[in-house]
């Protein structure tokens, strides 16, 4: 299995510009995850689905965020506009829910610039 | 979800068990204890999770109190590969719908030659 697969690896842009992030989930997962990474504020949850379903956005930061699940193996994250402030590295994690426990497994991660 | 305390860093020689405690007094009894740790640059990695029976598989053992108020990861022989921050999640076992994780601070381990 090739493990959850997110692209780019690594986005630089200016401040402004619309950033899309993407994500490949595991196949046969049925729920998604979106986390932030920032040394301030550590790993926080943005977003979730199950079964392409967004369950819990409550940690998306403001409407300059959106995610869509529009299929089971694909998932994007977009900030438009981009903001300095928005420079983190961005996690997807994917897990099968349903079973007897549903680990989670993340992909690699974007590394995300705004200058 | 029940809050989890760690210290905030530890160190271990390599080749040493690495103990790392992890503080869950407010666990309800339908809560697990989650392990993930997250090398330099890579994304959380699932360690190992248990109820109440202690756990172990081929990364690692985790012992759970009677009580279940705290517990402890080991890892048996460490090596300079295992340093990571470690971080011990409360949470449900599972859900149908998906269940988000709150990951707290972790505890930065620094295993040296």
């Amino acid at each position: 299995d090739a493990g959850v697969i997110q692209s780019p690896r690594h986005e630089v842009t200016e401040m402004g510009q619309e950033v899309t992030l993407r994500c490949k989930p595991i196949s046969g997962h049925n729920s998604l995850f979106w986390y932030r990474q920032t040394m301030m504020r550590g790993l926080e949850l943005l977003i979730y689905f199950n079964n392409n379903v967004p369950i819990d956005d409550s940690g998306m930061p403001e409407d300059r965020f959106s995610a869509k699940m529009p299929n089971a193996s694909f998932s994007t994250l977009k900030i438009q506009p981009s903001e300095p402030r928005d420079s983190a590295v961005y996690f997807c994690a994917s897990s099968f829910s349903g079973g007897s426990t549903d680990t989670q497994y993340f992909g690699p991660g974007t590394r995300l610039t705004v200058l | 979800d029940a809050k989890t305390t760690q210290p905030t860093s530890m160190d271990c020689a390599e080749g040493r068990a690495a103990n790392l405690p992890c503080n869950h007094s407010t666990i309800s009894g339908n809560e697990y204890v989650y392990w993930y740790r997250q090398i330099h640059s890579q994304g959380p990695q699932y360690i190992i999770h248990g109820l109440k029976n202690n756990e172990t598989n081929e990364m690692a053992s985790l012992i759970i109190t009677e009580d279940r108020k705290s517990s402890t990861l080991i890892l048996p022989h460490a090596t300079l590969r295992d340093t990571a921050v470690y971080y011990c999640i409360v949470r449900v076992g599972h859900s149908n719908s998906g269940y988000a994780l709150n990951f707290g601070k972790g505890t930065s381990l620094l295993v040296t030659p």
